[in-house]
This record gives C-alpha cells, sequence and structure tokens, in this order.
C-alpha cells in the first residue's frame, strides 16, 4: 500500500480480554516499530523488528505485552488480560532501511485506539 | 536515561503570527534531533530535523537549530497559517543500534484566522 495501514481503527475491550493489533508496513521496508501514545503524552517506545527478529523489547511495559512478526513483514501486537492502564493509541511505524540511522525515513501509521473498559 | 522537554500547550495564535515551540533534551551521545507534526485525523510526519550541532532543519517554513551548549532545539515559523494547527513533537534518536526514538509531551498549537 501506499502507506502504513494499522487495524482496527479503534478498538473497545473488556477489563481481562485479550486484543491483537495489527500493522502492515510499507512493502519491502525493513524496520518496524511500535510505541504506545498515552491521552497526551508523546509516543514511547515499545519494540523494535529487523525484518523478522525481534532486536529490541525493552520498551514492552510486562510480560502481557507481545509483538510478533513472523515473515518479515505484517507485525500482529498482542495484549493479554487487558487493564484499564493500557488504553492508549498504539502506533506501528516502518522504514526502509535496517541499519544505523532508520529514523530519518520513518513512517507512521494512523494507530489503533484502545480503550479498555 | 535521554529525555525531550518541550513547552505545554496549547498555544493559540492569530494567523500570520511568529511561532517558537521550546524545546530542550537531555542526552549522554551525540543525538539527533527531530521536529515531528501530526495533524488531525493523521499519523505523525517528520517535519525536519538536524543530526549535528549547529545544524538547520528547515521543511515548510519551519525551522529550528541544534544548539549544543543551550541542549535546546526550538521550534519557529515567521508566519503561521491555519493549516499549521497541529500537534507538534520534538524527539530525539541517540544513534544507537535501533534507533529507536525519544518523543517529547507534543505541543497542541491552535491558528485563529
Amino acid at each position: 500500500g501506499a502507506g502504513v495501514s494499522q487495524s482496527p481503527r479503534y478498538k473497545v475491550a473488556k477489563r481481562g480480554q485479550d486484543v491483537a493489533l495489527r500493522c502492515d508496513p510499507i512493502s519491502g521496508h525493513v524496520s518496524l516499530f511500535w510505541y504506545q501514545q498515552a491521552l497526551g503524552q508523546g509516543p514511547e517506545f515499545l519494540t523494535y523488528f529487523q525484518n523478522e527478529a525481534q532486536l529490541d523489547k525493552s520498551g514492552l511495559p510486562s510480560d502481557r505485552f507481545f509483538a510478533e512478526r513472523p515473515e518479515g513483514s505484517v507485525s500482529t501486537l498482542k495484549i493479554q488480560r487487558t487493564q484499564q492502564e493500557d488504553s492508549a493509541v498504539y502506533l506501528c511505524a516502518s522504514s526502509l532501511e535496517g541499519t544505523y540511522a532508520t529514523n530519518e525515513k520513518l513512517f507512521f501509521g494512523s494507530g489503533t485506539q484502545l480503550s479498555v473498559l | 536515561g535521554d529525555s525531550v522537554t518541550q513547552m505545554e500547550g496549547p498555544v493559540t495564535l492569530s494567523e500570520e503570527a511568529f511561532l517558537t515551540i521550546n524545546c530542550t533534551y537531555t542526552a549522554t551521545g551525540y543525538p539527533s534531533l527531530f521536529w515531528y507534526v501530526q495533524y488531525p485525523g493523521e499519523g505523525l510526519q517528520l517535519l525536519l530535523k538536524a543530526t549535528k550541532a549547529d545544524d538547520k532543519g528547515s521543511n515548510k517554513g519551519f525551522e529550528a537549530t541544534y544548539r549544543k551548549e543551550t541542549t535546546s532545539f526550538h521550534l519557529e515559523k515567521g508566519s503561521v497559517q491555519v493549516s499549521d494547527s497541529a500537534v507538534y513533537f520534538c524527539a530525539l534518536s541517540d544513534g544507537n543500534r535501533d534507533d529507536k526514538i525519544i518523543f517529547g509531551k507534543g505541543t497542541r498549537l491552535h491558528i485563529l484566522p
């Protein structure tokens, strides 16, 4: 596609429910990032993939959060047993390059807004 | 750890006014600095960047200069337009392996016609 696509656009979950958020990066992009953006805050790093390899997951807030990119293209962020504090916009970004200074050409999706009731 | 602090909003200006959004950073190394913009209903977009001290990034009439001595990267525009209304994020990347970007909290800008 023309840009980074995320689905669903909005997700409402009951506390304790599992959710899965999808990211379709730009075709051929090597690097993929997930960010969490709480209301009124800046995006905070969650995890990074280079192709199918998850090179950094230091930002995942708990073991309830899990991300995968099995074929090096589409990525899924899964949150188990959702809590109210998980409510946020989850942003995905991708970049063509897989090496130093990928951030210069980072393309963001519009995000998935997760509300946990 | 590395961090970014930017002025809180919202900032409300009249069209054609001069804009400054302050941003300061803390970093152990030599970061690259960025301004990202988020228009309503759209994804984050890179507005401008600077990769070393004294560099000036510019785009769409916006400018920001990388000031190492004051650890600042203030965003300026001489004459704002209604279409500039958006949320602006100052950010840095420390250039490590995965180049994760650290964002400020964002400043919402409203331009009145």
